[in-house]
């Protein structure tokens, strides 16, 4: 069975603490994307990966980085958290090629304090 | 650029009712659309999706949704709701040339009343 897994499920963070979000996939995908989902706004796409060391900005990549080191594993680094990042946000991966099915991790609840 | 658009915030329907979830797309070419449902607590799950081809697309759980080019829009419909169907829907839509990424629109929340 295909698996995306994040690495907490809820996480609580202070104003101005480094905060890292790790994503692991065990199905050998080539791309990874980290989403920001909040209420009435849907999914946004912050930063995706379609190999090692390749990184793409989305669509509010303002306040992150991300890190994929090995293909299996895509980081979302929060430098310097703030209020405003309060949020669920959401790792997926996909095959290579054209659109093919992102599978989902269950999300991490991060709050800042 | 693209955009998708779900008009429906929230949609309340019936045990055993029709369902029709809408969804419009603003696309240059043809767009690859998709479906995907997210349960409380949990990710999402893909449901069906729209490359070329046949323009009624069958997915899981019974689902199935039309591509219509000439009113933009990819509407999900279940002939029958089944209480375990009241989740998160989304529509999206494919945003880049390289075939990577998706927009997604807002979400519509499905409600099923007993």
């Amino acid at each position: 069975d295909v698996k995306v897994t994040q690495s907490s499920r809820y996480l609580v963070k202070r104003t101005g603490e480094k905060v890292f979000l790790e994503c692991v996939q065990d199905m050998d995908h080539e791309n990874m994307f980290w989403y920001r989902q909040d209420p009435g706004l849907g999914l946004r796409l912050i930063y995706f990966s379609y190999d090692v060391k390749m990184k793409e900005k989305g669509d509010i990549p303002e306040g992150y980085s991300v890190s994929r080191e090995k293909k299996e594993r895509f980081s979302l680094i929060l430098e310097s958290a703030s209020t405003n990042q309060t949020s669920m946000y959401l790792c997926a991966s996909s095959r290579g090629g054209n659109y093919n099915e992102q599978f989902f991790g269950p999300g991490t609840r991060l709050t800042v304090l | 650029a693209q955009s998708v658009t779900q008009p429906d915030i929230h949609i309340t329907v019936s045990e055993g009712a029709s369902l029709e979830l809408r969804c419009n797309y603003s696309y240059g070419a043809t767009p690859y659309l998709f479906w995907y449902v997210q349960s409380p607590g949990q990710g999402l799950q893909l449901l069906l999706k729209y490359f070329s081809g046949d323009t009624l697309v069958q997915g899981i759980k019974g689902f199935e949704a039309e591509f219509k080019r000439s009113q933009s829009s990819f509407n999900l419909r279940k002939p029958s709701v089944h209480w375990s169907d009241a989740a998160e829907y989304f529509c999206a839509v494919g945003a880049n040339q390289a075939g990577t990424a998706l927009i997604f629109g807002k979400g519509t929340t499905l409600s099923v009343s007993s």
